[in-house]
């Protein structure tokens, strides 16, 4: 499978601040993917990061807030905004490499907001 | 849209036991369930899935049965080591759509 190389693995920031994650693949995927999973629970899909368009957002998740880019096949970001300290969570990358391939995660970054 | 219960939420078996975590999901058109293994701190790993069109499917200690009638589909460890220990997730996925709908995790317990 694709090898995901995801960072920064963590962080500590300042509330109000703002810091963009990075996932980069060895090879050209089908999809991406970009999930948070809060201390203890399960993940949760933020959006599907399109290439060469606006991302897909789930419910309760906004571009303003989660900005995504996926410039071309092997790469996209992820930039939280505006920190809170409930953005305070692990942010995981995943891909899908396409003929119906499951999908597989990146390492994640831990991030957390003083 | 698609809803993915999961139990037990933690699980503590005795070392080569077998252990069982059962999911259920609402979408009867559902046709990909994965499972994924999560070490304290490591990325999800997937460790097994199967599709609507198979009723079950292993793979040396591991295996995972699905019944479309109750829509339910089950992880089976079987002679369970300590490294077994671990958060596990099952997951759905609604044909037309690459969306995952992932249970909230089993936390498995193997006790040396």
């Amino acid at each position: 499978s694709a090898v995901i190389s995801q960072k920064p693995s963590r962080d500590i920031c300042q509330r109000g601040t703002s810091l963009t994650i990075q996932c980069q693949v060895d090879s050209q995927v089908t999809m991406m993917f970009w999930y948070r999973q809060q201390p203890g629970q399960s993940l949760t899909l933020i959006a599907t990061a399109n290439q060469g368009s606006e991302a897909t957002y789930e419910s309760g998740f906004v571009i303003d807030k989660f900005p995504i880019s996926r410039p071309n096949l092997t790469f996209s970001t992820l930039t939280v905004s505006n920190m809170s300290p409930e953005d305070s969570s692990i942010y995981l990358c995943s891909v899908e490499e396409g003929g119906n391939q499951p999908q597989h995660f990146g390492d994640g970054t831990r991030l957390s907001i003083l | 849209g698609e809803n993915v219960e999961q139990h037990p939420s933690t699980l503590s078996v005795q070392e080569g036991d077998s252990a069982v975590i059962k999911c259920t999901y609402s979408d009867s058109a559902s046709n990909y369930f994965p499972w994924y293994k999560q070490e304290l701190g490591k990325r999800p790993q997937l460790i097994i899935d199967i599709r609507s069109n198979v009723g079950e499917k292993k793979d040396q200690r591991i295996a995972v049965t699905l019944n479309k009638t109750a829509k339910h589909f089950s992880l089976h460890i079987t002679e369970t080591q300590p490294e077994d220990s671990a958060v596990y997730f099952c997951a759905a996925r609604s044909p037309g759509t690459y969306k995952y709908i992932f249970g909230t995790g089993t936390r498995l317990k193997v006790l040396a």
